[in-house]
């Protein structure tokens, strides 16, 4: 969805440094999500917001943090990267109101493939 | 943990058969939504079923939901293949201020022109 996006979208690092994947979106959500998928499973979620002031973590929280810099803006931080951090990473946001209930279709941005040697 | 699981994990089908893809999962839930990806890509939302749902269509996607037995599928008629890709079922859960989504392993389809 070209109004989730990703930055950057391929990153190759070394164990040990710190990293930010970047996302941003201009659909007006409240909701931002992180999530990363490593090959063959599913998506599992790290970090989610539903406001600028709310962050929670989800079920992988551990060895990243996040900032919710403004509602359209949602980045992720891996504070001291390792290999088994080695994964695709998608952004994700939700909200908006329709016959009077939430909106919980997620809309995805492209991804960023990370690799940490 | 995960709590969707998709069945078959692969499918390989001719253009024009249907596709059906079964998700089962553990625990209460508000709705449950179907997401593709086409290979190494974002996730695109498909359909959204809630709890108090249990059949819906979208062109030519058919989801069910039996909440007694915990499970979903999804069916694509007359598939294309263009229809090429994994499907992924989530589970949605709200409560006591906390959210989860929750995705499974997800179907790999193949559909062979």
């Amino acid at each position: 969805d070209a109004d989730v996006t990703q930055t950057p979208r391929n990153r190759i690092t070394k164990t040990g440094k710190r990293i930010m994947l970047e996302c941003s979106q201009t659909k007006g959500h409240d909701r931002m999500y992180w999530y990363r998928q490593d090959p063959g499973l599913g998506l599992r979620l790290i970090y989610y917001s539903f406001d600028v002031k709310d962050i929670n973590k989800g079920e992988i929280s551990d060895g990243y943090s996040v900032s919710r810099q403004a509602q359209a803006k949602f980045s992720l931080s891996l504070e001291s990267a390792i290999p088994n951090q080695t994964a695709l990473y998608f952004c994700a946001t939700s909200g908006g109101l329709a016959g009077g209930k939430y909106q919980e279709t997620q809309y995805f941005g492209p991804g960023t493939r990370l690799l940490v040697l | 943990s995960q709590q969707g699981e998709e069945d078959p994990q692969a499918l390989s089908i001719q253009e024009g058969e249907n596709a059906t893809m079964n998700c089962s999962y553990k625990t209460s839930i508000n709705n449950l939504q179907w997401y593709r990806q086409n290979s190494g890509r974002g996730l695109v939302h498909l359909i959204l079923i809630r709890s108090n749902e249990r059949e819906k269509h979208s062109g030519r996607l058919r989801v069910t939901l039996d909440t007694s037995k915990k499970s979903s599928s999804l069916l694509i008629t007359a598939s294309r293949a263009a229809d090429t890709a994994s499907y992924f079922c989530a589970t949605a859960y709200s409560g006591a201020g906390s959210y989860q989504l929750t995705f499974g392993k997800g179907t790999k389809l193949s559909v062979i022109p």
